[in-house]
């Protein structure tokens, strides 16, 4: 069974950072890409990164460019998220999600909650 | 630019069937989709991928209630015989070289 789980979310202050790790299980880890989406309170899904199986190959989206950085470790099964400053409107929640089919994300975790205040 | 476009609200009744919509945006119109279910409270779930020629291919466990079709740069999403937990944000969601595009959402009610 596919699982992927997030881990690392929290209260941080504007301007701090944090690191989100997803830990991933059931699949071969190694031979998908994957994505970062998140959720602010009672919005919608917006897509934040992706990475390609060996991590060679990295997009965001334009408004994180420069803060954001993914990254994954592969013999860890593992998906990071780095934040650096940031902000109010940061807060959401921050889902991983499994890519197959070219970019449909068929496999979600929980998510892990991120809120950004003073 | 690639956006999806989706209704805010939609909904029907208890037994019924309902049609949710998203539409690609021009120059796109022969992208595939998938669509997904984000249940009160919950992580989204991947119901199906729909392609432009109507085939779709659900997700392990997705009940056949759930259907896709497809017009066009119009996407489709079929629920028949409509139950509680059908009551659910439903999303789109595409992607291209480099970027990944969600819908706004639709909000169904079952009456």
């Amino acid at each position: 069974e596919v699982q992927l789980v997030e881990s690392g979310g929290g209260l941080v202050q504007p301007g701090e950072s944090l690191r989100l790790s997803c830990a991933a299980s059931g699949f071969t880890f190694s031979a998908y890409w994957m994505t970062w989406v998140r959720q602010a309170p009672g919005k919608g899904l917006e897509w934040v990164a992706t990475i390609k199986e060996e991590g060679t190959e990295k997009y965001f989206v334009d408004s994180m460019k420069g803060r954001f950085t993914i990254s994954r470790d592969n013999a860890k099964n593992s998906l990071y998220l780095q934040m650096n400053s940031l902000r109010a409107e940061d807060t959401a929640v921050y889902y991983c999600a499994r890519e197959t089919n070219g970019g449909s994300l068929d496999n979600w975790g929980p998510g892990t909650l991120v809120t950004v205040s003073s | 630019q690639l956006v999806l476009t989706q209704s805010p609200s939609a909904s029907a009744s208890l037994g019924a069937s309902v049609k949710l919509t998203c539409t690609l945006s021009g120059g796109h119109s022969t992208y595939a989709i998938a669509w997904l279910q984000q249940q009160p409270e919950k992580g989204p779930r991947y119901l199906m991928i729909l392609n432009s020629d109507g085939t779709y291919r659900q997700g392990d466990g997705i009940p056949h209630r759930f259907s896709g079709s497809s017009s066009g740069a119009e996407r489709y999403l079929t629920i028949s015989s409509l139950q509680s937990e059908d009551e659910a944000d439903y999303y789109c969601q595409t992607w291209g070289t480099g970027i990944r595009v969600f819908g706004g959402g639709t909000k169904l009610t079952v009456l």
